[in-house]
């Protein structure tokens, strides 16, 4: 079985520009999270989908958002970018919320 | 709300020697999963054990193993005959069992390991 994607691997960005990143969990998975890791915070719950509702969510600003579709792939949206933002963003996959997740390569962003 | 604790941020062994990281938990549920996972340089976070809760049995996965001390909320990682290949940062997470916290892990801090030939 593939393993979880993320594209693009790499970005950057502009403050105040917004940002779309993606991720396809392993076929079977209907549960997509997604993490901010920085060197100072550590890793930080986003959000959680399940059949394209979002079932938990984290202490983020509105700014940070996501959605999931019917194929189970998900995108996570930041908008009005600043540079704290920068991060690497993980996003794991799992069958439900009783199973392991798996984690995606991750998408470096940096804002400057 | 849960919080996990790695009280060691590196920590070092010989080749072919045994290290054990630790992790502390805080939580008021009875039923939840504890994993360690692994962070290599290359960033990518592979899954390395999983304990549940209910199961007083420690879990093991070849050179891996696992202490679980439910009552002290404690949750500690054995690495036997280290290799070259586990110098990576090791995260200890929660997860709770239920709905309200559906698709959240809560990662402790990470302890850096590195294996010394």
């Amino acid at each position: 079985k593939a393993g979880v994607t993320q594209t693009p691997r790499y970005l950057i960005k502009t403050r105040g520009q917004q940002v779309t990143l993606s991720c396809s969990p392993i076929s079977g998975h209907r549960s997509v999270s997604w993490y901010q890791q920085t060197p100072g915070q550590g890793l930080q719950f986003l959000f959680e989908y399940f059949s394209e509702t979002q079932r938990n969510k984290g202490n983020f600003p509105g700014r940070f958002s996501g959605r999931q579709f019917s194929n189970s792939r998900s995108e996570m949206n930041v908008s009005t970018l600043e540079l704290g933002d920068s991060a690497l963003y993980l996003c794991a996959s799992s069958h439900g919320h009783l199973y392991e997740q798996y984690f995606g390569p991750g998408t470096r962003l940096t804002v400057t | 709300a849960q919080t996990v604790t790695q009280s060691q941020p590196e920590m070092s062994v010989q080749e072919a020697e045994t290290v054990t990281l630790s992790c502390t938990y805080d939580t008021s549920e009875s039923d939840y999963y504890l994993f360690w996972y692994k962070q290599p340089p290359s960033r990518q976070m592979i899954l390395v054990i999983r304990q549940e809760a209910y199961k007083q049995q420690n879990a093991t996965e070849n050179r891996f193993s696992v202490n679980f001390q439910k009552a002290a909320k404690s949750f500690s990682l054995k690495i036997s005959d280290s290799q070259l290949g586990d110098a990576a940062m090791y995260f200890c997470a929660y997860r709770s069992a239920g709905w309200t916290n559906a698709g959240k892990s809560t990662f402790g801090d990470g302890t850096t390991l590195t294996v010394k030939p």
